[in-house]
């Protein structure tokens, strides 16, 4: 059964700085792999996602993932964080058979100091 | 404006109260589903619909009920709410059943059963 794991429960950085926001998966076959991010009080808000082609996938508000096949990974990264960015991020993973469930990680909470 | 929207946002009840959680999106979207948040457990799927009058479980379903009736709708039922159903509750929907589709999230449903 496919799994999404999000090492870190929080990630401080400071305004300014690059982030990186960690997701590993576990999957039989080729991934789906998606990004949401929830602000408090709001439902989750779709930042990108990989199917298949280039390894750098670029999503909204300046967030972009690189895909590393050997490393089973999907880290979401930002080269320059803004305190806006301050959020609740999950991964998560298209199964690999059958439809549309997905798959989340437990999330990690961004917090960018000002 | 494209959008899932829930109702209620908020809601605090007694255990046994039977209760409707409505989901409604307005892009004719095939795929509906639900999930609950819950702190360290990430989301986890409780029903899906791929189209109208078919539906299944997810992860989740002890408890739940769901119908799909119209394209548009897919509401979730608490035939007798317990303090464990306490939950953050998004529903989702996307245009087909297909890995490669994006799923969008309503603003969720804060339930508290007393």
């Amino acid at each position: 059964a496919q799994s999404v794991a999000q090492p870190e429960d929080q990630v401080n950085v400071a305004e300014g700085n690059p982030l990186t926001v960690k997701c590993t998966y576990s999957v039989s076959g080729n991934p789906y792999l998606f990004w949401y991010v929830q602000y408090p009080n709001r439902g989750l808000q779709f930042l990108l996602k990989y199917i298949t082609g280039d390894n750098l996938v670029k999503g909204s508000y300046g967030f972009e993932a690189e895909f590393n096949k050997s490393q089973t990974s999907f880290h979401l990264k930002k080269p320059s964080a803004l305190v806006s960015d301050s959020a609740l991020y999950f991964c998560a993973v298209r199964e690999n058979t059958g439809f549309q469930k997905l798959v989340f990680g437990t999330g990690t909470r961004l917090l960018v100091s000002p | 404006e494209a959008q899932v929207t829930q109702n209620p946002r908020y809601l605090i009840t007694v255990t046994g109260k039977k209760l409707t959680v409505t989901c409604s999106q307005n892009m004719n979207h095939e795929y509906m589903s639900w999930y609950r948040q819950d702190p360290g457990l990430g989301l986890r799927q409780i029903y899906y619909s791929m189209n109208v009058e078919v539906t299944d479980k997810g992860d989740v379903p002890e408890g739940y009920k769901v119908s799909r009736k119209e394209k548009r709708n897919f509401p979730l039922i608490l035939e007798s709410p317990s303090p464990n159903q306490t939950s953050l509750y998004f529903c989702a929907s996307s245009p087909t059943a297909l890995r490669g589709d994006t799923q969008y999230f309503g603003p969720g449903t804060r339930l508290t059963v007393l």
